[in-house]
C-alpha cells in the first residue's frame, strides 16, 4: 500500500504537447509539493499545497500548472512541453510542521523529445 | 533559507562506520536539521531529523554541536545496500519547504 503514489512513472512525449502526473497521498497529510530533478539530481522546489490552498509557488513557467481536487490528491499540469522540460518529477507530502519530514512517491520521469 | 555544503563523495567498505559531514554556517534559531537518502530511480527517503546535541533511531544517529553550524550523519555498520546519495537539509517547520543542496554519493565496496 503505496503512501504516495505518482502516476505515470514514465512518459515520452513530442515537444508541444499537454501531459498531466497525478499524485495521491494516503498518509492523511495536510501538505504536498511537487519537486524537479533534472539531470545534474539537482531537487527544487516547484509547488506546494496545504489543504488544497496554494502556498508555494516558486518561479516555474506558467505553463505548469498545478491542481488539488482535495487534500489527498495534487496533480502537475504541463502546456506545451519544451525539451528543457525533461527532468524526474517527484510527488511529496508531510504534515505541516514536517516532524517526520517530507515522504516522496518514487517519480516520473518525463522525457520530451 | 540555511545553504549547506557537503562532500559531493564518500567511500567506504562494508561493515564500517561511515560519518557525513554537512556544514551549514547561517542556520537560524528555528532551523532544523533533516538528512534524506536517495537510491537510483527513487524519491529520497527521510533518514533522521535533528535540532540539538544528537539524535538516534534505529537506522542512523545524528550529531550536532551546540553552536548548529554544522552537522553528523553517522552510519553504523554500513552495507552494500547503504550506497546512495544522502542530502543534508536545513529549514523551519511549518510552510517553508526545505532545500536540497548536491548531496553525497556514498559507494559502499565489498
Amino acid at each position: 500500500d503505496t503512501a504516495v503514489s505518482q502516476t505515470p512513472k514514465y512518459l515520452v512525449t513530442q515537444m508541444g504537447n499537454d501531459k498531466s502526473i497525478k499524485c495521491e497521498q494516503n498518509l492523511g497529510h495536510d501538505t504536498m509539493y511537487w519537486y524537479k530533478q533534472d539531470s545534474k539530481k539537482f531537487l527544487k522546489i516547484m509547488f506546494s499545497y496545504n489543504n488544497k490552498e496554494l502556498i508555494i509557488n516558486e518561479t516555474v513557467p506558467n505553463r505548469f500548472s498545478p491542481k488539488s481536487p482535495d487534500k489527498a490528491h495534487l496533480n502537475l499540469h504541463i502546456n506545451s512541453l519544451e525539451l528543457g522540460d525533461s527532468a524526474v518529477y517527484f510527488c511529496a507530502s508531510s504534515t505541516r510542521d514536517r516532524v517526520y519530514g517530507y515522504t516522496f512517491g518514487s517519480g516520473t520521469r518525463l522525457t520530451v523529445v | 533559507l540555511a545553504k549547506t555544503t557537503q562532500p559531493i563523495s564518500m567511500d567506504s567498505y562494508e561493515g564500517q562506520e561511515v560519518n557525513i559531514t554537512c556544514s551549514h554556517n547561517n542556520i537560524a534559531t528555528n532551523d532544523y536539521i533533516t538528512w534524506y537518502q536517495q537510491f537510483p530511480s527513487q524519491g529520497p527517503r527521510f533518514i533522521i531529523q535533528g535540532y540539538k546535541t544528537k539524535v538516534t533511531n534505529e537506522v542512523a544517529s545524528l550529531f550536532i554541536p551546540a553552536d548548529r553550524k554544522s552537522s553528523t550523519l553517522s552510519l553504523p555498520r554500513v552495507s552494500l545496500s547503504d550506497t546512495a546519495v544522502y542530502y543534508c537539509l536545513v529549514g523551519a517547520s511549518g510552510y517553508s519547504t526545505l532545500t536540497f543542496g548536491k548531496g553525497t554519493m556514498l559507494l559502499v565496496s565489498p
